[in-house]
Order: structure tokens, then sequence, then C-alpha cells
């Protein structure tokens, strides 16, 4: 059974520094591109990375550039997210999530998602 | 940045309607298009993908259709548990984007 298991959220200071973790189980880690998506509360979802398998592409949203750092470790079946210089605006549900291929068609979808790990951004 | 556009932002009807959600984006998209659903404190969950392939699993009342900039999502007989929020996103092109949402309420 697939599982992602997101951790690390809580309560933090505006300007203060948080690290996500998305533990996966149940496939092969080390061949899906990974993801983190979030969601403030009462709003809609919001991509914020992606990183390739083997972790040569890194996109991000341009809201997060330069304050996220999106990182894996195949070994340990991980995915991470640094957050720096947290903002208000950056309180939400922070998901991980795989993108699947289609093995005919090839098109890309989020299928699997974790159950979210919430990060309050608060003074 | 591909911007997409959800319509309506909220639905109000009633079991056994057919349900029309539309999706607009800013660019060509070909068929790069996934349609979720998400409820209450749950994580979203594909239903479409390519813009009209159904994902495994998901019941066919469910149905995509569309390319380039404008794709719907029909239910052909609401469900009680349909009663939900649809986001649309973009995989064509990073940074990939979700739509605003579309809120399927009970009339």
């Amino acid at each position: 059974e697939v599982q992602l298991v997101e951790s690390g959220g809580g309560l933090v200071k505006p300007g203060e520094s948080l690290r996500l973790s998305c533990a996966a189980s149940g496939f092969s880690f080390n061949t899906y591109t990974m993801n983190w998506v979030r969601q403030a509360p009462g709003k809609g979802l919001e991509w914020v990375s992606s990183i390739s398998s083997g972790g040569s592409y890194i996109y991000y949203a341009d809201s997060m550039k330069g304050r996220f750092t999106i990182s894996r470790d195949n070994a340990k079946n991980s995915l991470y997210l640094q957050m720096n210089n947290l903002i208000v605006e950056d309180t939400a549900v922070y998901y991980c999530a795989t993108i699947d291929y289609d093995i005919l068609i090839g098109y890309p979808r989020f299928v699997y998602w974790g159950q979210g790990t919430l990060v309050t951004v608060s003074s | 940045d591909i911007q997409l556009t959800q319509s309506p932002s909220f639905l109000s009807a009633s079991v056994g309607d057919r349900v029309t959600i539309t999706c607009r984006a800013s660019q060509v998209i070909s068929s790069y298009l996934a349609w979720y659903q998400q409820k209450s404190g749950k994580a979203p969950k594909v239903l479409i993908y390519a813009a009209s392939s159904l994902q495994s699993g998901v019941p066919s009342r469910f149905s995509g259709s569309g390319s380039g900039t404008e794709f719907t999502l029909t239910i052909s007989s609401l469900q009680p548990e349909d009663f939900a929020i649809y986001y649309c996103q973009q995989l064509n092109s990073y940074p990939l984007t979700f739509g605003g949402g579309t809120k399927v309420e009970t009339k």
C-alpha cells in the first residue's frame, strides 16, 4: 500500500524556519517525481515545488523561490522542504504528492497524496 | 505562468443533476489537464487526467473533455458523495498551477 506521511509542521514566528519531511513507502520512491502542494485555511490548492526522481531537476513557485528548498534522500525514501524566512502568508496545510505518468499515453497527474501537515506562521 | 480560471466558483445542485464545470487556461496546454475532487479535511483525489482519461477506480459518471485552452468536467448524475470542491490543474509546464476551485453544494 502506498503511503506518504508528512511531518514537521507546527507554529512558528515570522522570519523563522521549518523543515518538513515526507516519508514514503509502498512504491519505488526513487523513480517518482515528488511535489509539495499547500492549501491555506479556507483557500484553494497551490503548487509549491517539484523535484525529479534523481534530484537533478527542481522547480519552485515564484512566491517561494529563494526561501524554500526542496530535496530528497532516495536511500531513506524521504522528501523534504526547508522553509526559511517564513511569513504569515505561508500558513497552510502542506501536502506531499507523487506525479504518476500513464503507461500508455504518458500523461501525468498527482495520484498519491499524504494527509498533510499544518504550518502556522504567527507572531 | 499559466493561469487557470474555473467557473462557476459555486454551484448548487441536487442529487441526480447533471453538473458541468469549466476550466480555461491562459495559454494552450494541449491536453495536460487534470481534475481533482477534495472533501473537507482530506487530500485531493484525482478524477480525470490528460483532459479526458478517467483515473482507475473513479466512477464513470465523471468525464472530462476539451483541449487547448478550454476544458470541462461533467458529472452525469450527481450522487450524495459528490458534494465537494473540484480543482483543475495544468501539467503542461512549470510552474504547475491549479484553478481556483468549484464548490458543489446541495440545493
